[in-house]
């Protein structure tokens, strides 16, 4: 009973380096959502996906980039990353878009970057 | 834009008391609402989801109130234990992909 699943749950970077976020869902959701949540702010949405080969920016997409080779996996990456992006990163899936299905999410993956 | 405030930021109640957890909305063309709970260090487990066309939605010691006319939404926890005790998020779903979330309130239920 997996639901969401991320990968890594911790990282720290340098200022400059690059990684990949992993996303993997096991619902057969099509709908696929990464957010970023800092301190007193709510989820603010980086990027979204409709299905398999197709991605969306959200409301902060600068420095992120994204991919959906696969229907089951979503995957988020930073190619130098920035202080600013430092923050915990939430990945969700739902199973349409407008239903009364609520989004899934995973545990979040805690990214410090120095 | 849609923006979602949830006011308290926190709160501290004694085990057993009501909870009332407020939040507003400043678009109402919205398609549903939904409450989430995060406890520290974790992800979102969804509580209830309101769809635009109801008033309320009721899950064991939990109800929710949607008065989309006015922007506004109430999440009641009845008879409050110290398990309750976490970051409650209120989310507005407009008629796209998106959900715009509130920063959230943060409970304590003390023993």
């Amino acid at each position: 009973n997996a639901g969401v699943t991320q990968t890594p749950k911790f990282r720290v970077l340098k200022t400059g380096q690059s990684m990949t976020l992993l996303c993997a869902q096991d619902m057969n959701h099509e709908y696929m959502y990464w957010y970023r949540q800092d301190p007193g702010m709510g989820l603010r949405l980086i990027h979204y996906s409709v299905g398999e080969g197709t991605t969306a920016k959200g409301e902060v997409p600068d420095g992120y980039n994204v991919s959906r080779l696969k229907k089951q996996n979503f995957l988020l990456g930073l190619e130098s990353a920035a202080p600013s992006q430092t923050s915990v990163y939430f990945c969700a899936s739902s199973l349409q878009r407008i239903s009364n299905q609520p989004q899934h999410f995973g545990d979040g993956t805690r990214l410090s970057i120095l | 834009k849609q923006e979602v405030t949830q006011i308290p930021a926190a709160l501290s109640v004694p085990e057993g008391e009501n909870l009332v957890l407020n939040c507003s909305f400043t678009d109402s063309a919205i398609y549903n609402l939904q409450w989430f709970r995060q406890d520290p260090g974790k992800g979102l487990t969804s509580l209830l989801l309101i769809q635009s066309s109801q008033r309320e939605q009721t899950s064991g010691r939990l109800n929710a109130s949607l008065d989309k006319s006015s922007g506004r939404s109430t999440l009641y926890i009845a008879a409050s234990q110290p398990g309750d005790s976490a970051t409650y998020l209120c989310a507005v779903r407009p008629n796209d992909y998106k959900l715009s979330f509130g920063a959230g309130t943060t409970v304590t239920v003390r023993a």
